[in-house]
Formats: C-alpha cells, structure tokens, sequence
C-alpha cells in the first residue's frame, strides 16, 4: 500500500532553535517524494521535492530509502516559517499525490 | 495573475441541495485535480483530470460529478448535499501527469463548504 505518515500533528519550537519534521512512507519502488506548505491565509504550495536535492528557505529534505524517511529540516527555525507542512507522495501510477495528515509547526520567540 | 483560481471561496448551503464550485487555470497545464480537505487538514485525492479525461476517480460518492469543458477548467458538481460534504475543496493542476508525476502542482485557494 501506498502511504504517508507525518507522526506529529503539532511541533512547537523557539526561533533559532533546529528543526525536524518527520515523513515515512510506504511504496513499492523508487518514491517521488515532495514537502508542500500552507501559510496561513494561503494556498498550499511546493516547498521542496526530492529529486531536486534543493534547500528552500534554508529547509532540506534527504531522502533515507532504508528508513522509508522523507524529513524536513532546517537548522534554525524562523517565526515566519510558521505553518502547515505536508508529505506528499506520488502515486504508483503518478497520477496524483498522496497526502501525510501533515504538522503544523508553530515557532515562537 | 492568479494561476489556479476558485469560485466561490465560501459555500453555504443546505443539506439535499445541489451545488458547484469551479476552477480555471491559466498555466496551460494537461493535468487538474480536485482534493479534499476534512476537518482534521486530512488532504485526499478525488478526481484527476488529464488533457479533460478522467484518470481518477478516488472512490468518491457519484454524487460528485467533475465536468472538464476544457483543458483549463474542472469543476466540481455536488448533488444532494450531506452534513459530511462540509470541507475545503482544492483545485490544482500540473503540467503534465503521464507517467512519474514529478511536476509541481499548483494549488487553488480553496473552497470552503458548509452544509448545515
């Protein structure tokens, strides 16, 4: 089965501190995998994906095929980088993405 | 320019009536999509249209219809609305979605539906 699973609903840090949101997920094969956002007040939008191997906003994600992870993370979090974060994968077929339920992370000073 | 765009943005409506929201994008993108979003963020997969085919169709009650006029628009006919339907609509669309999927998808503002 095909699957994403984002353990944590909610992550709470302080601005500077490092930052790690998690993604495993269940496929047959070689993943395309992706982080998309959503600001509040905004339409959800690509981060970053995998095959890029890109940093957005200073956030990185590697991909671990042995631990099925996908996490994103970035070594100093910012209040703006507030928001909900979602994993996605494409499906077998790569006609659309599946959804991890998502974190929302919240960074305060 | 708005690239994935939705109408309306809110939707109230009672239970038993029939309603549509629709969704243009001007990217020239083959490929849009219709997602749910429930009351928990749960983001899932409805419909996937490509070049106004149908190539998903998510186990989806037939009380939704998706209608592709053409390769810009997809909208989304609900017929006999539930208390259960109240969520955010998403329309996106992707350059292209033949084979690996690896393109960006845009996604539109969201609908938000309230069947009371």
């Amino acid at each position: 089965a095909q699957r994403v699973t984002q353990p944590e609903k909610l992550l709470s840090v302080f601005k500077g501190a490092p930052v790690e949101l998690k993604c495993n997920y269940s496929y047959s094969g070689s993943p395309e995998l992706f982080w998309y956002v959503q600001y509040s007040r905004q339409r959800l939008q690509l981060l970053l994906r995998h095959i890029s191997r890109e940093s957005i906003k200073g956030f990185t994600a590697d991909l671990n095929k042995g631990e099925t992870s996908f996490h994103l993370k970035k070594p100093f979090a910012q209040e703006e980088d507030s928001a909900m974060y979602y994993c996605a994968l494409s499906n077998q077929a790569g006609t659309a993405l599946i959804f991890g339920k998502g974190t929302t992370l919240s960074v305060s000073s | 320019d708005t690239a994935v765009s939705q109408t309306p943005k809110y939707l109230v409506t009672q239970m038993g009536n029939d309603k549509s929201i629709k969704c243009e994008q001007n990217l020239g993108h083959d490929t849009m999509y219709w997602y749910k979003q429930d009351s928990k963020k749960f983001l899932k997969i409805m419909f996937s249209y490509n070049n106004k085919e149908l190539i998903i169709n998510e186990t989806v009650p037939n009380r939704f219809s998706p209608k592709s006029p053409d390769k810009a628009h997809l909208n989304l006919h609900i017929n006999s609305l539930e208390l259960g339907d109240s969520a955010v609509y998403f329309c996106a669309s992707s350059r292209s979605s033949l084979g690996r999927n690896t393109d960006t998808q845009y996604f539109g503002p969201g609908t938000r539906l309230t069947v009371l």
